[in-house]
């Protein structure tokens, strides 16, 4: 089956800098890759999400982009504020064989004010 | 997306007992999903809940610990039975398919936080 890893655990940064979290994948038919933040207490909230035929994605100031031959995608976060202060999970899914998705084991992302 | 709801938010039990939590949609969807999320680990996909058939389990979890309903379109149970301690954790339902979504896109419930003494 599919194993994702996720990099890395923890991580803080001062606000209006750069976050990057990454995560890699070992089953090559996974061709959708959505990340999810989770704030405390509450259900994972969809945040972006790319499929394979693309390389990159952009939501303001979110991007996520997937690597294929190398089997990795990253989440990066610019001008970072203390609202993003979050769990975030990348996970993997094949859109042939069903919706399971397969989760990373979740950044604590720090930003500091 | 879709507003989802789940019952109760939180509960502590004891143990041998059994727990339902519901899950409800504000809209119908193709597939509903339960996921568990130990403390301070990541989200593990339990079953899938397909109205009209059988829930789908995955390795590890069987239907006579974890049995799931799924009346209708909107709406899905999931039971911890005969729960011990090892219980303890996030319940998460999740929706996805038809209804508007893009496919395999999934949104989560705010979750069922669930002790067990």
């Amino acid at each position: 089956g599919e194993n994702v890893e996720q990099h890395p655990s923890t991580l803080s940064v001062q606000e209006g800098d750069s976050a990057v979290i990454k995560c890699t994948y070992s089953d090559s038919a996974s061709n959708y890759f959505p990340w999810y933040k989770q704030e405390l207490g509450k259900g994972p909230q969809l945040i972006i999400d790319i499929r394979s035929n693309v390389g990159e994605k952009k939501d303001q100031r979110i991007a996520v982009t997937l690597n294929k031959t190398a089997k990795h995608f990253s989440l990066h976060i610019t001008e970072t504020q203390p609202e993003d202060s979050a769990v975030y999970f990348c996970a993997a899914g094949d859109t042939n064989t069903g919706n399971q998705f397969y989760f990373g084991t979740g950044t604590s992302l720090t930003v500091i004010p | 997306s879709a507003v989802i709801s789940q019952k109760p938010s939180r509960d502590i039990c004891q143990r041998g007992t059994s727990l339902t939590i519901q899950c409800q949609v504000d809209s119908q969807v193709t597939m509903m999903f339960w996921y568990r999320q130990q403390p301070g680990q990541s989200l593990t996909l339990i079953a899938t809940a397909n109205q009209g058939s059988e829930a789908t389990y995955e390795s590890g979890f069987v239907i006579d610990k974890f049995p799931i309903s799924r009346p209708n379109l909107t709406f899905s149970t999931l039971t911890v039975s005969n729960m011990s301690p090892e219980d303890s954790s996030i319940y998460l339902c999740s929706v996805g398919g038809a209804g508007g979504f893009a496919y395999n896109e999934q949104f989560f419930g705010p979750g069922t936080r669930l002790t067990v003494l």
